[in-house]
């Protein structure tokens, strides 16, 4: 099992364009979680995916949105990009809800996107 | 508000030595309290979870409710400790803080 895999690694787009960032969950995953991670900065929330909805969404305007597969594979989208997009990436998959334990969280390396 | 607050950027030890990372947090509800570990070239992974109580690498966190507090306490230092730390609750969301970079010095 690789694990979270995250794709592409590195991207560079221009201010204004859309950007398409992929996910695939470790094997017996079913939720997927993005996270905004800016230079000296811990991760943040953007939004959670399960069963293929939107189930939990942090503080990102609607130019952030995603979707999630019926494999749990995951995609995040961003438009209209900024300067302040530029930050690392984060994918996170958990498996099945095991109450009254919150699922462990398993990160990906990570997508660096940098706007110019 | 739900925020976690991480007030020290970077932690130096020596090797042996005991260590502390601090962490606070505000919460109206029942948080559930998490240690995130980021070693060199490696990616986040779980350290180790208050509801769980246990300990993970010589490392123990106590959650205390009065000071909305969960510090991260090591008795001995070792090297391989040397790493980036991130303190995160569970909420509304999941809040990380903006993480301790703790260096063990031989």
């Amino acid at each position: 099992d690789a694990g979270v895999t995250q794709s592409p690694t590195h991207l560079i787009k221009t201010r204004g364009q859309q950007v398409t960032l992929r996910c695939s969950p470790k094997s017996g995953h079913d939720t997927v979680s993005w996270y905004q991670q800016a230079l000296g900065q811990g991760p943040q929330f953007i939004f959670q995916y399960y069963e293929e909805e939107e189930r939990q969404r942090g503080n990102f305007p609607d130019r952030f949105s995603g979707h999630q597969f019926p494999n749990y594979s995951s995609e995040l989208n961003v438009n209209a990009l900024l300067l302040g997009d530029s930050a690392l990436y984060l994918c996170a998959s958990s498996p099945p809800d095991s109450l009254p334990l919150s699922p462990e969280a398993f990160f990906g390396q990570g997508t660096r996107l940098t706007v110019v | 508000a739900q925020r976690v607050t991480q007030p020290e950027k970077l932690l130096s030890v020596f090797k042996g030595a005991p260590v502390e990372l601090k962490c606070n947090y505000s919460y109206s509800g029942s948080p559930e309290l998490f240690w995130y570990v980021q070693y060199s070239r490696q990616r986040l992974q779980l350290l180790l979870r208050h509801i769980s109580r246990e300990s993970i690498k010589g490392f123990t966190a106590d959650l205390n409710k009065g000071e909305t507090s969960f510090h991260l306490k090591k008795p001995f230092a070792q090297e391989e400790d040397s790493a980036m730390y991130y303190c995160a609750l569970s909420g509304a969301d999941m809040r990380f803080g903006a993480g301790t970079r703790l260096t063990v010095k031989p």
